[in-house]
């Protein structure tokens, strides 16, 4: 088990439908992050917030949109993707960026069809 | 941008042997950390070293960093079956915004 809730555990999605993950952490945390990752891969930084606010966006297609509700809920919406999307989905949280260590949540399969 | 770079990519060890996986990186770094992931699930944080330490050991892990050589290297020693997973480095980028993984090592340990 992690500190780090991310649901739906899989999902299953069509191009044109409108989706969203969810990430939760009660750990204080004031970074929140967004990777992804492709099978046999290292993690690819998509999104990180600092105190709610936006910080990092790595140049990623809008049809992925990030919400910060408040300091423990982080949201990835998701619209009109593509085949080529479907990955891991990881949520991390860190107290003070990344001088300390990120906690993980295990991550949202996503596949789209 | 990948900072990190593994070797070997993959190991196979028997139960029992010790593990040595490397990390050469190339920009100055604040710290470097090592992190484990089991197939399919999230990533587990091990170590953090930073830049003045040179050696930091954790249970059965030790790490140690060589920043003059921009490396690190993770030893596991007296393997388990439940060791099994990939291992990855992972060193700050941009003043400590990003933090990026290398392609990790995938170590199988065989009971």
């Amino acid at each position: 088990d992690t500190e780090v809730t991310q649901t739906p555990k899989h999902l299953v999605m069509g191009m044109t439908n409108k989706k969203s993950l969810k990430c939760e952490q009660h750990m204080g945390h004031r970074a929140m992050y967004w990777y992804k990752q492709k099978a046999k891969k290292p993690p690819e930084l998509m999104f990180v917030y600092s105190y709610e606010k936006l910080s990092i966006n790595e140049s990623v297609p809008s049809r992925f949109s990030p919400e910060c509700p408040n300091s423990s809920l982080l949201n990835l919406h998701l619209h009109a993707l593509q085949p080529e999307d479907s990955a891991l989905y990881l949520c991390a949280s860190s107290q003070d960026g990344y001088n300390s260590p990120l906690h993980f949540g295990n991550g949202t399969r996503l596949t789209v069809t | 941008s990948q900072q990190g770079e593994e070797d070997p990519q993959a190991l196979s060890i028997q139960e029992g042997e010790n593990a040595t996986m490397n990390c050469s990186y190339k920009t100055s770094i604040n710290n470097l950390q090592w992190y484990r992931q089991n197939s399919g699930r999230g990533l587990v944080h091990l170590i953090l070293i930073r830049s003045n330490e040179r050696e930091k050991h954790s249970g059965r892990l030790r790490v140690t960093l060589d920043t003059s050589k921009k490396s690190s290297s993770l030893l596991i020693t007296a393997s388990r079956a439940a060791d099994t997973a990939s291992y990855f480095c992972a060193t700050p980028l941009e003043y400590g915004n990003k933090l990026v993984f290398g392609a990790g090592t995938i170590l199988r340990v065989k009971s």
